[in-house]
Formats: C-alpha cells, sequence, structure tokens
C-alpha cells in the first residue's frame, strides 16, 4: 500500500523560508509525477507544483517566483520550499502522486501538515 | 486558469437516497481530464473518478462521473452511511491544476 506522509515545522515566521518534506513508502519513485497542493482555511485547494522523477518541474504561475520542489529519490522523498511566506501562506500543504504521466489526476495523497504563518 | 464551481454547496440527503453533485468549468477541460475526490474529516482525499468517467480502483460503482466540455457530474445511486463527506471536482488538463470549491454531502 503506497503512503505519503508530510513532515515539517508548523509554525514559521513572516518573511523567512517553509520547508516540507514528504516520505513516500510502498513503491518506488521511479516513473511517477509528485506534486505539492495546499489549502488555506476556509479556500479551495490550490495547486502548488510537481516534480517527475527524472527531475522535471512545473510550478503554479502564482507562486513559480517563490516555489522550489526538489527530489531525494534515493530516501524516498521529496521536499517544498517556499521562501518569503506570509500570513497568506498559512494553509494544510499535502503531498500526493500522479500516475502514467504529466496529465494525471492524483491516486495518492498524504493527509497534509498545517503550517502557520505567525510571529 | 479555469475557475470550477460546484453546487450545491451543501447536499443534505438520508442514507438510500441519490446525490447529485455539479462541478461547472469557466471554460472547456480538455481531454475531459476531470477527476472526483472524495475527503473524510482527518483523512487524505480519495479519488473516485478520472476522465470524466472511469472510476478508480475498488470503487464501488454506486459512484459514476458524466459530463464533458464545461459541465460535469457526480452521482451517488444510493448513499451509504460512509459516503457523507466533502467531494472535489479537479481539472488536470490544463495547468495550473484547479479544484472546485467542494460539496459537502451531510445526512439530513
Amino acid at each position: 500500500q503506497v503512503q505519503l506522509q508530510e513532515s515539517g515545522p508548523g509554525l514559521v515566521k513572516p518573511s523567512e523560508t517553509l520547508s516540507l518534506t514528504c516520505v513516500v513508502s510502498g513503491d518506488s519513485m521511479k516513473n511517477y509525477y509528485w506534486h505539492w497542493i495546499r489549502q488555506p482555511p476556509g479556500q479551495r485547494l490550490e495547486w502548488i507544483g510537481y516534480i517527475y522523477s527524472s527531475g522535471s518541474i512545473n510550478y503554479n504561475p502564482s507562486l513559480r517566483s517563490r516555489v522550489t520542489i526538489s527530489l531525494a529519490t534515493s530516501k524516498n522523498q521529496f521536499s517544498l520550499n517556499l521562501t518569503s511566506v506570509t500570513a497568506a501562506d498559512t494553509a494544510v500543504y499535502s503531498c500526493a502522486r500522479a500516475p502514467w504521466g504529466p496529465v494525471a489526476p492524483f491516486d495518492y495523497w498524504g493527509q497534509g501538515a498545517l503550517v502557520t504563518v505567525s510571529s | 486558469e479555469i475557475v470550477l464551481t460546484q453546487s450545491p454547496g451543501t447536499l443534505s440527503l438520508s442514507p438510500g437516497e441519490r446525490a447529485i453533485l455539479s462541478c461547472r468549468a469557466s471554460q472547456s477541460v480538455s481531454g475531459r481530464y476531470l477527476a472526483w475526490y472524495q475527503q473524510k474529516p482527518g483523512q487524505a482525499p480519495k479519488l473516485l473518478v478520472y476522465g470524466a468517467s472511469n472510476r478508480a480502483a475498488g470503487i464501488p460503482d454506486r459512484f459514476s462521473g458524466s459530463g464533458s466540455g464545461t459541465d460535469f457530474t457526480l452521482t451517488i445511486s444510493r448513499l451509504e452511511p460512509e459516503d457523507f463527506a466533502v467531494y472535489y471536482c479537479q481539472q488536470y488538463g490544463s495547468s495550473p491544476r484547479t479544484f472546485g470549491q467542494g460539496t459537502k454531502v451531510e445526512i439530513k
């Protein structure tokens, strides 16, 4: 059974960098697309971006200037960095997997990690 | 970007009843690349339907998806107690991928 688990600080100060890791268990990371999604309180889900197992990436234009997604296949994990955060970045951050190509739904998700931006 | 609008916001029904959830897109969803997810409190979303009408592995046949272009529907033919949850639609044919705001199916 494939499982994804997010981890990282639950509290980040304004202007600092939000860093999260998603650990994948139950399958290899090869040939899949690995995504980050977030949901601010009371708002809809927002797609952040993805990284393919080869290293190619695609980010949401609304966040592109501040986002970096990286891969560590030897550790079966991938990470999210979001710089210069503000209160508007407070959200539940989730990782997910998309199979069979860049145009695919998410077949597995993590449970999500709440990150609060506050001084 | 494609904006998805789900209706109704909340659906109050009894077990055994039929649920019809709507997802309308601001522009045509290419390739019918529209998915539906179910989310229960404290749990990760679960993929129900992809490609507008294909059930994901292990999903009961009481869940069915339909539609094309800008109008899509998820139908739950007979609600079971475990079906009361929040449902999201998502388009994944155009970047950025976008989601609807969700429909909550609650027990009447």
